[in-house]
């Protein structure tokens, strides 16, 4: 089956640095993308990785191992407005995007 | 780009009614989806259009759902005999062919009482 594995909720403090992993399990795989929620709005595109290794873009990194099966999200130089659900979505063999839950990221001042 | 747009904005029916959503994509997007999202989850995959045909859908998806989009521009969601298990927020994105990075609407918010 497919499965996608975050951590429900994470706290961070303005200013800090916050790791998001995510693991998954597809039937196939064409890539994995990053997608920012804020609450009552629509995803936004924060970034997409198709090779190992880190993709950086501004305050924001995204890493992927397609061997482990394992991404994660950085979010360096913590803002308020980055309080937001963070959804790791891999691509299967289908190219759908395959939704986890999503990382519910509360920043304190 | 002027967005992807999707009408109405709100929605509240009565259980048992019929209701249909609208979602304009980004004018040169091809591929064009609608997903459901509940609070808490991530969307969810209803049907996926690539220009006017619908490539797939979901096999969860019950029959009181149809999507069409006649001319390949613009979309519409209809659910029939709706159930308060439908209440959600219909997500209706669209992505160039060469593309597969999703560009979403703001969404339909379907309340059935």
């Amino acid at each position: 089956g497919q499965n996608i594995d975050q951590p429900t909720e994470m706290t961070a403090t303005e200013g800090a640095i916050v790791q998001i992993n995510c693991t998954y399990q597809t039937s196939g795989f064409n890539g994995l993308f990053w997608y920012q929620q804020h609450a009552g709005e629509a995803p936004t595109f924060l970034s997409y990785n198709v090779l190992d290794g880190l993709e950086e873009k501004g305050r924001f990194s995204s890493f992927l191992s397609r061997s482990k099966g394992y991404s994660y999200l950085l979010l360096k130089e913590l803002q308020m407005k980055d309080s937001a659900s963070y959804l790791c979505a891999p691509m299967d063999s289908n190219y759908q995007l395959i939704w986890g839950a999503g990382t519910k990221l509360i920043i304190k001042p | 780009d002027t967005g992807v747009s999707q009408n109405p904005r709100h929605k509240i029916t009565k259980r048992g009614q019929n209701v249909t959503f609208r979602c304009d994509p980004i004018s040169e997007h091809n591929r064009l989806y609608w997903y459901r999202q509940t609070l808490g989850q991530g969307p969810e995959f209803l049907t996926y259009f690539q220009n006017e045909a619908q490539l797939e859908k979901s096999r969860l998806l019950s029959d009181r759902f149809s999507a069409e989009r006649p001319k390949g521009s613009f979309s519409t969601l209809e659910i029939q005999r709706t159930e308060q298990g439908d209440s959600a927020m219909y997500l209706c994105a669209s992505s160039r062919l060469t593309s597969y990075e999703q560009y979403f609407g703001p969404g339909t918010r379907l309340t059935v009482t």
